[in-house]
């Protein structure tokens, strides 16, 4: 983290609702990562941004839509068709050029 | 599609002792990292290995990539209880010019006294 801010930290949602998860950076970093780490396991990748206006669907995007209008932006919105979105979800920034990820602090989702 | 598998997934560790975590991955790739999470909170990188035969250490943590087995090694020396976290490897996939990260299900460490 450092430089990468997620809020909130904690996000309760009632089954149905969408919710949108933020990640600002000011590491001038172009590209940015959304993954999610279910208890016990890895992190999986749902979508992901190399620059401004684009984006591309990661391994488990389904349920999942996100938006990269300025650079230093990335929300992701959970939407009602995502069947089990409790999970931490961890946003990642990375220059160009380099493989290097920085890890944002994370959000804690829990469906109610 | 590329898999990476870690094991062991859970190792209790005594202090003073040396363990191994292994990080095997199943298609080609040059670039691998270490990351450290401890409970609740998120990841930090701990080593990045660039080349076949890399090795990287810092304190008690020594890290090793064999590209042609696929296999990267986490060697702990004499464990201490401030190394108690879960350690992820990630390998580097490109595509394109996008570079993706792929994980491993991560190791469990604990160190007793």
């Amino acid at each position: 983290d450092g430089g990468i801010t997620q809020s909130p930290k904690y996000l309760f949602r009632k089954e149905g609702q969408n919710v949108t998860l933020s990640c600002e950076q000011n590491l001038n970093h172009d590209a940015m990562y959304w993954y999610r780490q279910d208890p016990g396991q890895g992190l999986r990748l749902i979508y992901y941004s190399q620059i401004v206006n684009d984006f591309q669907k990661g391994d488990i995007a389904e349920g999942y839509s996100v938006s990269r209008e300025k650079k230093e932006s990335f929300p992701l919105t959970v939407t009602s068709a995502q069947k089990n979105p409790t999970a931490f979800y961890l946003c990642a920034t990375r220059q160009v050029g380099t493989d290097t990820q920085y890890f944002g602090p994370g959000t804690r989702l829990t469906v109610l | 599609e590329l898999k990476v598998e870690q094991n062991p997934l859970f190792l209790s560790m005594q202090e003073g002792k040396n363990y191994t975590i292994y990080c095997n991955y199943s298609t080609t790739s040059d670039r691998l990292y270490w990351y450290r999470q401890d409970p609740g909170k998120s990841l930090e990188s701990l080593f990045v290995l660039l080349s076949n035969g890399a090795v990287k250490q810092e304190g008690r943590l020594m890290a090793s990539l064999d590209t042609k087995a696929r296999l990267s090694t986490l060697h702990i020396t004499a464990a201490v209880h401030d190394l108690s976290a879960t350690y992820f490897c990630a390998v580097v996939q490109l595509a394109g010019t996008a570079s993706k990260l792929t994980f491993g299900t991560g190791t469990r460490l604990q160190v007793t006294l």
